[in-house]
């Protein structure tokens, strides 16, 4: 059974970094049959993926549109880890923010292990 | 980018009946990248269908799924009150990679 135990601050300044940072068990970070995500939800945009990063011999990222630039999610392969990291940050990155597992079954993607969500407020 | 819309917003039906939500994509999506979620109150979404009409481990047989090309379809058999929540739609595309969601439909049990 995969667990997804995230952490971090929940509430952040205008311009201010964003950190988050999301512990697996029951997995490795760098499987090769898995991807890890952070995806947000909020009441304005509902559920927006935000990008991911995983392992193919070599580490690989992609980021959503809307906040690239402004994002990077890193692998820690020591503490099992990934990290979230969201700059100059606005109001509008207010949301409860989930650390998600990707994984294929049959060569269908599907999103299938979620931590709990750390709501995230922007506010000075 | 590919825009799910979902209807009804709201639905509101008595136990024992048959919840019925679509998903219609602006773009044709490949079947196998379909998905379907519920997000219960104060939870985080769990994986419901894959693959457009495969149920996920765990789901019971009253939820399935169904359609093609931009029309998706979540069918909820012999309502139960457990199965109060807002579902999702969920399409995956690959060039760039990229999950995108409807923006859900909220099924009440009167």
């Amino acid at each position: 059974q995969v667990q997804l135990q995230q952490s971090g601050p929940g509430l952040v300044k205008p311009s201010q970094t964003l950190s988050l940072t999301c512990v697996i068990s029951g997995d490795s970070v760098s499987t090769h049959s898995g991807t890890w995500n952070w995806i947000r939800q909020s009441p304005s945009r509902g559920l927006e993926w935000l990008g991911r990063t995983y392992y193919r011999s070599i580490w690989y990222n992609d980021y959503a549109v809307s906040v690239k630039g402004r994002i990077t999610i890193t692998p820690d392969t020591s503490k099992n880890q990934l990290s979230l990291q969201l700059n100059s940050v606005t109001p509008e990155d207010t949301a409860v923010y989930y650390c998600v597992r990707g994984f294929w079954i049959g060569g269908t993607p599907t999103l299938d292990y979620w931590g709990l969500g750390t709501l995230v407020t922007v506010s000075s | 980018e590919v825009v799910l819309t979902q209807s009804p917003g709201t639905l509101s039906l008595s136990p024992g009946e048959r919840a019925t939500i679509s998903c219609r994509a602006s773009q044709t999506v490949t079947s196998p990248y379909l998905a379907w979620y519920q997000q219960k109150p104060g939870q985080a979404p769990r994986l419901l269908i894959y693959g457009a009409s495969i149920r996920a481990t765990g789901i019971p047989d009253r939820f399935s799924g169904s359609g093609s090309g931009t029309d998706f379809t979540l069918t909820i058999d012999r309502l139960e009150a457990e199965d109060v929540a807002v579902y999702y739609c969920q399409q995956y595309g690959y060039s760039p990679p990229t999950y995108s969601f409807g923006q859900g439909t909220k099924l009440e049990i009167k």
